[in-house]
């Protein structure tokens, strides 16, 4: 199994739908991130966590939330999409001290 | 505030072709790390190099060498004789402290096409 777990790996849906994004991770890392790539924008941070109780804003919040149920689990939710939130969306994790961050495989939404 | 900037946005070489990806950054913290990742066209990320601030060594690995220079700012990225596997996005990216503490700032990455 990956050390860090997207589902799911491809989605279309709709304008106006609210729509999930799951994260899970095997690697114990209390740091968690999610991040979305625009061709041309790179990476681009959304939420970040730093423990189950932590939860920080990104850069690019607006029209995101997420929630950290748990160590291992991060779920970042669309609560209504726009066409625009099109993209492939990367979950991560770190850990504080080496500062190696590993990535799940990503997801690739499509709004339309 | 940190900043990645990579001008090459797109990159076309033959193989065997040596290739430099460039990355200049900023930031106002002394210590920090430097991470080059690839995106094949299967869409993941892979990791390729970390560095410190305080090792400004050049790193070579096969064909990839990495030259880290603080007094430009800059971390760039060559492959030498370049292979049509080469052929990826490549990004790079940093992490410092500060008000960014704990978030990786990547830079706009570079698309790189190695024709046979």
């Amino acid at each position: 199994d990956a050390d860090v777990t997207q589902t799911p790996r491809n989605r279309i849906t709709k304008t106006g739908k609210r729509i999930m994004l799951e994260c899970s991770q095997t690697k114990g890392h209390d740091r968690m991130y999610w991040y979305r790539q625009d061709p041309g924008l790179g990476l681009r941070l959304i939420y970040y966590s730093f423990d189950v109780k932590d939860i920080n804003k990104g850069e690019i919040s607006d029209g995101y939330s997420v929630s950290r149920q748990a160590q291992a689990k991060f779920s970042l939710s669309l609560e209504s999409a726009i066409p625009n939130q099109t993209a492939l969306y990367f979950c991560a994790t770190s850990e504080g001290r080496t500062y190696g961050y590993t990535f799940g495989s990503g997801t690739r939404l499509t709004v339309v | 505030a940190q900043k990645v900037t990579q001008a090459q946005t797109e990159i076309s070489v033959v193989e065997k072709e040596d290739v430099t990806l460039d990355c200049v950054y900023e930031t106002r913290d002394t210590t920090y790390y430097l991470f080059w990742y690839k995106q094949p066209p299967s869409g993941e990320l892979v990791f390729l190099i970390r560095r410190n601030s305080f090792d400004e060594q050049n790193e070579i690995s096969g064909r990839y060498s990495w030259n880290f220079q603080k007094s430009t700012s800059s971390f760039n990225f060559t492959i030498t004789a370049s292979q049509v596997v080469d052929s990826a996005v490549y990004f790079c990216a940093l992490y410092a402290g500060g008000t960014s503490y704990g978030k990786l700032t990547f830079g706009q990455g570079t698309i790189l096409t190695v024709h046979p």
